[in-house]
């Protein structure tokens, strides 16, 4: 398919175990984005990058979280000692070029439930 | 900072009813606006957008109009359908944030 995939579209951990969800953007889209959407609210920026480098990477909340985009294209957000409000949609988005005005083609997400 | 405040839901109106969803926004720099469209089942799409001031973003009968002196971006559109049933989110980025900074998010539903 030609858009944004995500796998796995669920995924059910316990606390304190560690995951990792990986992202397929649209060829040869040089940003990428995650997300992470709660219930009943937008989607909130967790790290952006531009080509294989984090560009910015300030929505991460905290050092439990981590990802990498090692040839510039698939992404994997990684997880450390998942905690319950960690639970969410978390969402990748690629766009052409991360100029801000591109738009940004999203996924359907993975819902990551932490018993 | 970047922030959007958008209207809160749910939104319950009757086919051929005319729709506003009105959107404000926070920006350091100079945004690009957006509405986002989450139907059900599926994930978030583009509904249509705005680069600056005074242009008109429209698709699929919807229209928003990018107004910098009211910082606002409010979604319109004539005669909603049962098929415009969904969840629609405004956004915004800037050259600096290129991420897209979102509203919380307005629940339509359409009755037939």
């Amino acid at each position: 398919g030609a858009g944004v995939s995500q796998t796995p579209s669920n995924k059910v951990t316990e606390k304190g175990k560690y995951v990792e969800l990986r992202c397929d953007p649209i060829s040869g889209h040089t940003a990428l984005y995650w997300y992470r959407q709660s219930l009943g609210q937008g989607p909130e920026f967790l790290i952006y990058f531009q080509g294989t480098g984090a560009a910015d990477d300030s929505g991460l909340p905290n050092d439990r979280f981590f990802a990498v985009r090692p040839e510039g294209s698939v992404s994997t957000l990684k997880i450390q000692r998942t905690e319950r409000g960690d639970s969410a949609v978390y969402l990748c988005a690629s766009s052409l070029a991360g100029d801000g005005r591109n738009e940004q083609f999203f996924g359907p997400g993975t819902r990551l439930t932490v018993l | 900072g970047n922030s959007v405040t958008q209207m809160e839901g749910p939104v319950t109106l009757s086919e051929e009813a005319f729709l506003t969803i009105n959107c404000t926004y926070t920006a350091t720099g100079y945004p690009s606006l957006f509405w986002y469209v989450q139907y059900p089942g599926e994930g978030l799409q583009l509904l249509l957008k705005a680069t600056k001031a005074d242009d008109k973003g429209s698709n699929k009968g919807f229209e928003a109009t990018y107004r910098k002196e009211t910082t606002s971006f409010h979604l319109e559109k004539g005669s909603v359908q049962v098929s415009d049933s969904a969840v629609y989110f405004c956004a915004l980025s800037t050259g600096s944030a290129r991420q897209l900074t979102f509203g919380s998010g307005t629940q339509l539903t359409v009755l037939p």
